[in-house]
Parts: structure tokens; C-alpha cells; sequence
């Protein structure tokens, strides 16, 4: 079955220093993948996407994530984290374009100041 | 361009009343649409796919008569909760995929049903 793991819940980080988010799929193809970012009681804001070629993408907010086949993993990051980062961070896979998302757990990134 | 706007952004309703909630294109034809959940402090979990013109595939566990979608249109898709009791307290959000750029769905900014 295809899956989205987000293995940490929590994660807190202090102002300034980098951050690495992590994500693992389960697809039988190279799936699409995304990176959302969720405030407490708002919508979703897509950071960014992979859908084919290079491997390491960039985003807005100064994020970037690399798509690592052999690892089965699409990890965010960031080189230094801002107070504003603070909120839900989702990971999620579609297994052809346009299909309905597959999400992750989600994790809780805090920042310390 | 690619926005998807959401009706209305939160409600709050009377138990057993039903609630109407609306999910449009505004500057794309959208035949497929997706509606979401999510608990508090819990991920999104895929309610159905709405294709326009034709019935709703729900996923497993969601129970049609309760979540009426209707997508009787290429910008709109409408999800009723009906006779909606306090469980059915969550944050919906739909999307929608562009029928012409359909690499991917873009989401709307979700409503927050509360029901008292």
C-alpha cells in the first residue's frame, strides 16, 4: 500500500540553527511529492514539490528538499530556522499526477529563541 | 492563478442540523476534486473524490449518506454534513485539480465545522 512517513512528532530547534524535517514513502513508482506547512487553524501552503529531475528542490521560506530514491526518503531543509517557522509540517505523495494525497503524520516543529 | 477558494472559512451548528460546505475553482476547470478531514492535532485523511458529473467515491469508512458531495459543476464542489453531531467536529478541506494542468490539486484554505 502506498504510505507517508513522518517519523518524528515533535521537533524543536533553537532560532538560527538548521533544520532537517524527515519523510519516508512507499510507492511501487517514484511518486510526486510534497511539503506543506500548516498554522495552528489555518490551511495548508505548499513549500514545495518534486515531481521528476533534480533531485534537490527548492522552495519558498528558504526551504529545500532532496528526493533520495535508494533511501526512499524526501526530507525538508532548512539552513537556518526563524522564530516564524514554528507550526505542522506535512509531508505527502500522489501516485500519479493530479491524484488525491497520501499525508504523513505531520510534525510539530518548535523553535526555541 | 490556481485558486481555490472555500465556503465558509469556519461554522459552528446546532447537533442534527445539516451543513453546507463549498469548495470552487476560481480561475480553473476543476473535474476532479478531493475532500479532506482533519482532527485536531492529527493529520489529513482523504474523505472522497468528487469527478464532475458523475457520483463520489468515498474511501473506506466514510459513510456517503452522511457526507453528501456534489459536483454538479467544473468550478464547484459542495460537501453537505448532514444530521451533524459533535464527532463530526473537524477541519475540512478540499482540492482541486486543473483540468488542463492536472500535475497536481491545489487546496483551499479549509473550514472549521464545529457542532454544539
Amino acid at each position: 500500500a502506498q504510505s507517508v512517513t513522518q517519523p518524528d512528532i515533535h521537533i524543536t530547534v533553537s532560532e538560527g540553527a538548521s533544520l532537517e524535517l524527515r519523510c519516508n514513502y512507499s510507492y511501487g513508482a517514484t511518486p510526486y511529492l510534497f511539503w506543506y506547512v500548516q498554522s495552528p487553524g489555518q490551511g495548508l501552503q505548499l513549500l514545495l514539490k518534486y515531481f521528476s529531475g533534480d533531485t534537490l528542490v527548492q522552495g519558498i521560506k528558504g526551504f529545500e528538499a532532496e528526493f533520495k530514491r535508494s533511501q526512499s526518503s524526501f526530507n525538508l531543509r532548512k539552513p537556518s530556522v526563524h522564530w516564524s517557522d514554528a507550526a505542522e509540517y506535512f509531508c505527502a505523495g500522489a501516485g500519479t499526477a493530479g491524484n488525491m494525497l497520501t499525508f504523513g503524520g505531520g510534525t510539530r516543529l518548535m523553535v526555541k529563541p | 492563478g490556481a485558486v481555490v477558494s472555500q465556503h465558509p472559512s469556519w461554522v459552528i451548528c446546532k447537533s442534527g442540523t445539516s451543513v453546507k460546505i463549498e469548495c470552487r475553482s476560481l480561475d480553473f476547470q476543476a473535474t476532479t476534486m478531493f475532500w479532506y478531514r482533519q482532527f485536531p492535532k492529527q493529520s489529513l485523511m482523504l474523505m472522497a473524490t468528487s469527478n464532475e458529473g458523475s457520483k463520489a467515491t468515498y474511501e473506506q469508512g466514510v459513510e456517503k449518506d452522511k457526507f453528501l458531495i456534489n459536483h454538479a459543476s467544473l468550478t464547484l464542489s459542495t460537501l453537505t454534513v448532514t444530521s451533524a453531531h459533535p464527532e463530526d467536529s473537524s477541519f475540512y478541506i478540499c482540492s482541486a485539480r486543473d483540468r488542463v494542468v492536472n500535475t497536481e490539486a491545489f487546496f483551499g484554505q479549509g473550514t472549521r465545522l464545529t457542532v454544539v
